[in-house]
Order: C-alpha cells, then sequence, then structure tokens
C-alpha cells in the first residue's frame, strides 16, 4: 500500500515570498501524482499532475511540481505567492496506469499574509 | 452539469439512523470514487466504481458502509446504523482516463 507524507501541516507567508511544499510518498511501484488544493469554502481542485514523461509539471495559477523519482517526492513550488493562495494543499498518489482510488497526504494549511 | 455534485451538503443523523448520500459525477465520466475526510485530515478512499461495477471497496470501514451505482450514472453512499465516528465530509469525485479526479464539494455529516 502507498503512503504519503506532507511535512509541513502550517505555512505562513508573506506576499510575493517563494513557495515550496513538500511531498514524499512510499509505494513499490510506478506512480500517477497530484497536487490538490481547497479554497476556504470550496470544493476540492486539481492543481496539477504527472502520469510521465517531463518530471518538471506546470499546473494553473503559476504553481509548478517536480517528480524527483530517486527521492519520492513530488514538491510543490510556486515563485511569487498571493494573498489568494491561502487555501489548503493536499498532494496524493494512484499507482501509474490504473484508475485506482487516491492516497492523499494530511494536507499543508497555506497563510499568505498582505 | 458542469462539475460533479453532491446532496445533501448537510446532514444531521441521530446516532443508530440510516442515511443516504448522492453523487451526480460528470456526465460520461466511467469511474467514480468515494472518499471520506475527518476533520484536519486528508481525505481516505473508500469504494470505486468504473461504470455500475464495483471494482474496489476495500477502504469501506464497516459493513454498515454500502455503496451502489446501478445504471452506471448516479451513485449513492449510504451508512446504516450510523454512529458519532462515521461524523465527517463524505467526497465524490468523478474522472476519465488520463485527466486525475474532480471532486464534488462534499456531504457534512453529524451524527449526533
Amino acid at each position: 500500500a502507498q503512503s504519503v507524507s506532507q511535512h509541513n501541516h502550517h505555512v505562513i507567508l508573506s506576499e510575493a515570498a517563494s513557495l515550496e511544499l513538500g511531498c514524499n510518498y512510499s509505494y513499490g511501484g510506478t506512480v500517477n501524482l497530484f497536487w490538490y488544493v481547497q479554497y476556504p469554502g470550496q470544493h476540492l481542485q486539481l492543481l496539477l499532475k504527472y502520469f510521465s514523461g517531463d518530471p518538471l509539471v506546470k499546473g494553473i495559477k503559476g504553481f509548478e511540481a517536480e517528480f524527483i523519482k530517486s527521492k519520492f517526492s513530488f514538491n510543490l513550488r510556486k515563485p511569487s505567492v498571493q494573498w489568494s493562495d491561502t487555501a489548503e494543499y493536499f498532494c496524493a498518489v494512484n499507482p501509474w496506469g490504473g484508475a485506482d482510488g487516491l492516497t492523499f497526504g494530511k494536507g499543508t494549511h497555506l497563510i499568505i499574509q498582505p | 452539469g458542469a462539475g460533479v455534485s453532491q446532496s445533501p451538503r448537510y446532514k444531521v443523523a441521530k446516532r443508530g439512523q440510516d442515511v443516504a448520500l448522492r453523487c451526480d459525477p460528470i456526465s460520461g465520466h466511467v469511474s467514480l470514487f468515494w472518499y471520506q475526510q475527518a476533520l484536519g485530515q486528508g481525505p481516505e478512499f473508500l469504494t470505486y466504481f468504473q461504470n455500475e461495477a464495483q471494482l474496489d471497496k476495500s477502504g469501506l470501514p464497516s459493513d454498515r458502509f454500502f455503496a451502489e451505482r446501478p445504471e452506471g450514472s448516479v451513485s449513492t453512499l449510504k451508512i446504516q446504523r450510523t454512529q458519532q465516528e462515521d461524523s465527517a465530509v463524505y467526497l465524490c469525485a468523478s474522472s476519465e482516463p488520463e485527466a486525475g479526479q474532480f471532486f464534488g464539494p462534499g456531504t457534512r455529516l453529524t451524527v449526533l
């Protein structure tokens, strides 16, 4: 069975700061990787996904993530955050090639101070 | 509709009551998933359908939980004899191949 670890449960940044949220997974095979975001009062939205190919993935709203297979990591980055990025961020994984259920991390609560 | 919809959005049940939660997936999506999200936690997988076939129900926490998708579209998650530990947000998601899963707004269940 797979597992996902998100290192930071709470992150507070000022506007225009750079962001990196850590995500590590544990699984014996190839995986699909995802980042989801949940804005206050809204439902989970897909930020970006990795299935195969270029390990640097670009998503919506200026976010990107890099898959480093040797480190079992899929960290989320944004060069300059905005107040509107305040949200809960979840990393998730499922086995490659299947349409299996996702295994989520516990989430990182990001607060951007204006 | 444009996205996944769920009803009701909020449900309060007395301990021991049965509840039924509905999910309308994105039209044409073959795969449908149910998750349970406790406060302060990430969603946890409950069960998965491909069309009307329930291919994985390994995440259902007990035999009080039952899900169905009889015509391969709308799905219902039923919880019998609800307990306080069933209080959570129940999320539904649908997907098509290589597209990732799209989530509904969830049903917040409170068991008193």
